[in-house]
């Protein structure tokens, strides 16, 4: 079974509109670690946002939030005010703590192709 | 001043030869990781190294051998390269998940191998 699943191969969004990129995950650890992370076209593999567990609070940076819906076993990614450099491939991920003894390793979705229309 | 660089970021090669890509960091982390990145992006863990340690060894054919001098490299050796292993390779570093530190893995630019 995935542990992580990303059901949007693609989507679509215009530019200064809001957009939720959906992700689910599976564990059974009661401590993990959620993350969300952004490949432009170049490749490389930006960070963008960290949910724990145990949070309160779903978690924000800048236009970015986290929609934690923990009995759901969702982390939704929105993107608020989408701007045409938010193209690029997201990644949900998943670093389960194995009751305290984490190996650190993230898990990876399959990812959503985002793509910002002017 | 690069946090995790790896080198090269491009390999062209024939089936059959051998090559490594080398991956340093410069953030003090414990825990360096050896990701693949397939044709349909899909990004799968292949070996995590704790203080040199090897931790993770992902079903991963033997002709992938991964080798870390310090803590500071992680580097990756592939003999009688394959069709099937082009692909991108990331290297990542993190820290160590405790006193609220999240454990964001760092990652390098990418290799992208091709195999001729």
């Amino acid at each position: 079974a995935q542990k992580i699943t990303q059901t949007q191969p693609g989507m679509f969004v215009q530019e200064k509109e809001a957009v939720t990129l959906d992700c689910t995950y599976d564990t059974s650890d009661p401590s993990y670690g959620l993350f969300w992370y952004k490949q432009p076209s170049s490749g490389e593999m930006i960070f963008l946002i960290y949910q724990g567990s145990y949070d309160q609070q779903n978690a924000t940076e800048g236009r970015y939030s986290l929609n934690f819906q923990k009995a759901r076993k969702s982390a939704n990614l929105v993107i608020s005010a989408s701007q045409l450099g938010d193209s690029a491939m997201y990644f949900c991920a998943m670093r389960e703590d194995y009751y305290g003894g984490s190996q650190g390793n993230l898990i990876f979705g399959k990812g959503t192709k985002l793509s910002v229309k002017p | 001043d690069t946090a995790v660089s790896q080198t090269p970021k491009y390999l062209v090669t024939q089936m059959g030869n051998d090559k490594s890509i080398k991956c340093e960091q410069n953030l003090g982390h414990d825990t360096m990781y050896w990701y693949k990145q397939d044709s349909k992006k899909f990004l799968k863990i292949m070996f995590s190294y704790n203080n040199k340690e090897l931790i993770i060894n992902e079903t991963v054919p033997n002709r992938f051998s991964p080798k870390s001098p310090d803590k500071a490299h992680l580097n990756l050796h592939i003999n009688s390269l394959e069709l099937g292993d082009s692909a991108v390779y990331f290297c990542a570093s993190s820290q160590q998940t405790s006193g609220g530190i999240t454990g964001e893995l760092f990652f390098g630019e990418g290799s992208r191998l091709t195999v001729l």
